[in-house]
């Protein structure tokens, strides 16, 4: 079982500032990780997937994958009150066809 | 292109009462998933499909039957609902790249 931890927040941050979303995980043969955003009752979609140590960027995004401290992490740049939502971070799965579990993600709240 | 269709959106049941629900996917993907996911954690895989007449189990099974009945559809089964199993359902479906994944509006159920 593979399990990541997140901190469940609520993380508070002002407009315009970086949010930081960050996802422990405990197996070491955990090679690429997905970053999910879900809305409030609505239901999660991909935003983010980083295979490789050091960065990945996308737009104002930014996913971060340390495999020797097994730890990723997700950059919000100039957060919007609309980046407001939960995010979900899962490891991929390895060679299966399957959508991985999830934790229970990180609250993120942008306040104007 | 509707993508993942999910019926109905909402349902009520009494302590016993069995219900189906319903998944369909239109983009010919092969694997197909139900997800559950209660207030404060992350979605827990119910079970779910890698191709058409294939099922498996996944993390939280008890209590519930799966069918796939062909490739576009696959339908998830309480035969005797328990107010444990409140909680809103995801189907999802994923297609050969990571890209292709994608979930459905969900179906909000209360059992009383």
């Amino acid at each position: 079982q593979k399990e990541v931890e997140q901190n469940s927040g609520p993380l508070s941050v002002p407009e315009g500032a970086i949010a930081s979303l960050n996802c422990t995980y405990s197996d070491r043969g955990s090679q690429s990780f997905f970053w999910y955003r879900q809305y409030s009752g609505k239901s999660p979609e991909l935003i983010m997937f980083i295979y490789s140590n050091g960065d990945k960027e996308d737009g104002r995004f930014t996913a971060q994958l340390n495999k020797a401290s097994q730890y990723v992490s997700l950059l919000i740049r100039d957060s919007q009150p609309s980046d407001s939502a939960t995010y979900l971070c899962a490891p991929a799965p390895s060679g299966g066809s399957y959508i991985p579990t999830f934790g229970r993600g990180t609250s993120l709240i942008v306040h104007p | 292109n509707a993508g993942v269709t999910q019926t109905p959106k909402f349902q009520v049941l009494k302590t016993g009462q069995s219900m189906t629900l319903q998944c369909a996917q239109d983009m010919n993907h092969n694997s197909m998933y139900w997800y559950r996911q209660d207030p404060g954690m992350g979605l827990r895989l119910i079970y779910y499909s890698a191709s058409e007449g294939t099922t498996d189990k996944g993390e939280v099974p008890n209590g519930y039957n799966v069918s796939r009945l062909n490739k576009r559809e696959f339908s998830l089964r309480l035969e005797s609902a328990a107010p444990s199993q409140t909680s809103v359902y995801f189907c999802a479906s994923s297609g050969r790249t990571y890209k292709e994944q994608y979930f459905g509006p969900g179906t909000r159920l209360t059992v009383t």
